[in-house]
Formats: structure tokens, C-alpha cells, sequence
């Protein structure tokens, strides 16, 4: 089975730090993305990456960067942490090849708090 | 945009009584669907998906036809169960991204 494991399952951080939410999967899997999940609006992408040291702009980047320096490991990377960061942070990684029709496997995600 | 909307809920039944989950997207092209699973604690598990037009996919007892007709990928079972209580969200992704594009979730809460 595919494992994809997230760091911390829940973080409190203060407002204008650099936080950073680590997430690792074991499959050699090509993507990895960085979910937020907010009630009453789902889940909204804000970052993928389809390659070591490649990333693309989800939906929603503004405030976030993403690092890719191993095939297993996508870090997200709150540059100043602000209260409206707060939410759930779900990470997920695909098969790739191009194939679009595989399914995300993710974690369990990231309780982030700003205070 | 591609797009897809799903009923919102919350929605509370009594076990054994039938679920049914509408979800319709707006897609170019033959996007492929997909229904995820979130239960209380836990990121999303994937519950079945499928790929083409008329496709059938099933586990755990629920089923969804995708129907390129009328854009929809309904989510249905037959008898739910206590431990069917959790978030389920519609998805579809188009592409060789394997980007996913979700609906917003619906709560379904069963009761003894």
C-alpha cells in the first residue's frame, strides 16, 4: 500500500513565522501535491509538482512555496504565517506517465493553527 | 474551468436506509471521475472512480456510473451502515496532470 505521511498531524505557529509542513511518500510516486481543506469549500490546490525540483501554481499559492529536492519529499512553506492560513493541509501524491485517470493517494493531514 | 458540484448536506440517516449522493461536473473533454472517502481523523481514501462513459465503479457496496449524458457520477448504496458516517467528495481530473478537481464535501452521518 501506498504511505504518504505528513509530519505533524497538528501545529500552532505564531503570525509572521516561516512554517514549514513536511510530507513524504514511499511508492517513488512522480506527483505530489499540497491540498488546503476549509469547511464549506473542499479541498483547493495550491501547489503540485510533477518532477524533482519542478512546481506549478495550484488555485490558491498566494502566501505559499513549495520545495522539491528529492523525488519522496514535498515540503509546503508558509513564507509569513497569517490567521487566515489556518485550516487542514492535506498532501497526495500520483502514479504520473501522464495517464490522468489514477487516483491521489494522501495523508493524514495537517491541523495548522496561526495564532 | 472544469467544475463539479455535489450535494452539500450535512445529511443524517438511519442505517440500512439508502444513500444517494448527486454529483454533476462540467468538463471539456472526457474527464476521468472519481468518489473519495474522509473518515472523522483521516486525509481522503479513495472509494471508486471510473474512467469512461457507461463505466461502473464499486466498492464496499456503493456504486457510481459514470454518464457522459448527463454529466453525473452519482454515488449510491443500498443499505448504510454506522460505520458509513463520514465526508464524501466527487471529483473528476482531466489531463496528464492527474490534477483533481473536488466538490465540496458532504457530511453523512449514520445512526443506530
Amino acid at each position: 500500500d501506498v504511505k504518504v505521511t505528513q509530519s505533524s498531524r497538528y501545529l500552532v505557529k505564531r503570525t509572521g513565522e516561516k512554517v514549514f509542513l513536511e510530507c513524504v511518500q514511499d511508492m517513488d510516486h512522480e506527483n505530489m501535491f499540497w491540498y488546503r481543506q476549509d469547511p464549506g469549500l473542499g479541498l483547493r490546490l495550491i501547489y503540485f509538482s510533477y518532477d524533482v525540483k519542478m512546481k506549478e501554481k495550484g488555485d490558491i499559492p498566494e502566501g505559499y512555496s513549495v520545495s522539491r529536492e528529492k523525488k519522496e519529499r514535498f515540503s509546503l512553506i508558509l513564507e509569513s504565517a497569517s490567521t487566515n492560513q489556518t485550516s487542514m493541509y492535506l498532501c497526495a501524491s500520483g502514479l504520473g506517465g501522464g495517464q490522468g485517470n489514477q487516483p491521489q493517494h494522501f495523508g493524514d493531514g495537517t491541523r495548522l493553527s496561526i495564532l | 474551468g472544469d467544475s463539479v458540484t455535489q450535494m452539500e448536506g450535512p445529511v443524517t440517516l438511519s442505517e440500512e436506509a439508502f444513500l444517494t449522493i448527486n454529483c454533476t461536473y462540467t468538463a471539456t473533454g472526457y474527464p476521468s471521475l472519481f468518489w473519495y472517502v474522509q473518515y472523522p481523523g483521516e486525509g481522503l481514501q479513495l472509494l471508486l472512480k471510473a474512467t469512461k462513459a457507461d463505466d461502473k465503479g464499486s466498492n464496499k457496496g456503493f456504486e457510481a456510473t459514470y454518464r457522459k449524458e448527463t454529466t453525473s457520477f452519482h454515488l449510491e448504496k443500498g443499505s448504510v451502515q454506522v460505520s458509513d458516517s463520514a465526508v464524501y467528495f466527487c471529483a473528476l481530473s482531466q489531463g496528464g496532470s492527474e490534477k483533481l478537481v473536488f466538490g465540496k464535501g458532504m457530511k453523512l452521518t449514520v445512526n443506530p
